[in-house]
């Protein structure tokens, strides 16, 4: 989707490293969700932000929402080899309940020995 | 605890050909989503289905076409394939209503070739 800029578009991590990924939007957004995509295989739904602000937590992997910028950012401390894939960023950007999600173009993390 | 399930999980196709892809979604989701996505591409939304009505549309081509039946699951028809139609579709579902927080569950989806 153009409307969701995902940066980097690939980074690679020596375990145990920490790193972030950035999903910027230029719509104004109503929720905004984060999926974990091994290649060649389905999502796998990490969080969900939708107030400007939030921050939530699982494991080693953090997200947070900027209201201001449109942007949330996606930290995973202390890399591990399971880490590894593809991060996409979708976004709600109606405020109906029966929405349908836009991506960005993906982050390919590779997390090195 | 169940998954949203997919068949086939491959399927390979001539051009022209037609093909079917399923989706059976957890047990009382009752909203379906349809997604393409191309190689190395994002996903693209397609169609999404409420109680077996139509509920949105996507980029979806003329010569696709899907339905949700009365135990909710869906199929998504494809017809006159072209080998640009080769992608991973992937099929969502989630509780209509349902807390936003709550977010997809997606299908392991089905990989298209066309040759």
């Amino acid at each position: 989707s153009q409307e969701l800029e995902q940066s980097p578009q690939s980074l690679i991590v020596q375990e145990g490293k920490n790193l972030t990924i950035n999903c910027t939007s230029s719509k104004t957004l109503y929720g905004l969700y984060w999926y974990k995509q091994k290649y060649g295989e389905g999502l796998i739904f990490l969080m969900m932000l939708q107030k400007g602000g939030e921050e939530k937590s699982h494991e080693k992997i953090t997200a947070k929402l900027d209201e201001k910028k449109q942007q949330s950012s996606l930290h995973i401390t202390a890399s591990q080899p399971s880490h590894a894939g593809i991060y996409l960023c979708g976004a709600d950007f109606t405020p109906l309940n029966d929405y349908k999600l836009s991506f960005g173009a993906g982050t390919t993390v590779t997390v090195r020995a | 605890a169940a998954g949203v399930i997919q068949s086939p999980r491959h399927l390979i196709k001539e051009k022209r050909e037609t093909a079917t892809l399923k989706c059976y979604p957890i047990p009382r989701h009752d909203t379906v989503y349809w997604y393409q996505q191309g190689p190395g591409q994002d996903p693209q939304f397609l169609i999404s289905f409420y109680e077996k009505m139509q509920s949105d549309k996507g980029s979806i081509p003329d010569r696709f076409s899907a339905q949700q039946f009365s135990d909710y699951h869906s199929e998504l028809n494809m017809s006159s394939l072209e080998l640009g139609d080769s992608a991973l579709y992937f099929c969502a579902s989630r509780p209509r209503g349902g807390k936003k927080d709550y977010g997809y569950t997606f299908g392991s989806g089905t990989r298209l070739t066309v040759v």
